[in-house]
């Protein structure tokens, strides 16, 4: 089984409406993070989170919110989908301590908004 | 401009080349990160380094802290290395946010 997983990996939804993607990890990570790819661009943070009750925005957090409902999930929620967060979402996780660790990521959701 | 910018953007070469993609940033770093990202969509982190080089199987990656640069080679290059291979970079102020190079599209072609 793989140690981070996403849900849904593909999603089709119209503007306005409410989603919320999740993310689960095995690894034991105490660190997670959300990011979105579009094409051109690179990775960009959204929010990351290093313990349960601890939660910052990354560059790109308007729009989005989330939640840390354990060590183990993070999710990411829409409140009202627009067209221009049509994109890729990766979860990502990282072990606590040294100044950088090796991030693990999750398969992805591609996510449209119509 | 860009943090960190990668080049080539796209690259196609035959089985078996030798294979540069270099990666420069702008920012004091505290490492940088060497990602692949398989057509289907997933990333897999292949070397995080800080300095030197680092080498797994048949890729190497190297980095001039000096000149804020880096390099990921492969060797005897094969179609299944087809993939993004993307650069990313640690802040130096421990925080482990990551800062993400554009991707450099490998396409080896037997």
């Amino acid at each position: 089984d793989a140690d981070v997983t996403q849900t849904p990996r593909n999603r089709i939804t119209k503007t306005g409406k409410r989603i919320m993607l999740e993310c689960s990890q095995t690894k034991g990570h105490d660190r997670m993070y959300w990011y979105r790819q579009d094409p051109g661009l690179g990775l960009r943070l959204i929010y990351y989170s290093f313990d349960v009750k601890d939660i910052n925005k990354g560059e790109i957090s308007d729009g989005y919110s989330v939640s840390r409902q354990a060590q183990a999930k993070f999710s990411l929620s829409l409140e009202s989908a627009i067209p221009n967060q049509t994109a890729l979402y990766f979860c990502a996780t990282s072990e606590a301590g040294r100044l950088q660790e090796t991030q693990y990521f999750g398969p992805g959701t591609r996510l449209l908004v119509l | 401009k860009n943090e960190v910018e990668q080049s080539p953007q796209n690259l196609t070469a035959q089985e078996g080349e030798f294979i540069t993609i270099n990666c420069s940033y702008s920012v004091g770093i505290s490492a940088l990160h060497w990602l692949q990202q398989h057509p289907g969509g997933g990333i897999v982190s292949l070397f995080m380094l800080s300095s030197g080089k680092k080498k797994h199987g048949r890729l190497i990656a190297t980095i001039n802290i000096q000149e804020k640069h880096s390099s990921l080679h492969i060797t005897a290059s094969h179609p299944r290395d087809s993939a993004v291979y993307i650069c990313a970079v640690g802040s130096n102020f421990g925080n482990e946010k990551l800062t993400f190079g554009t991707g450099t599209r490998l396409t080896i072609i037997p």
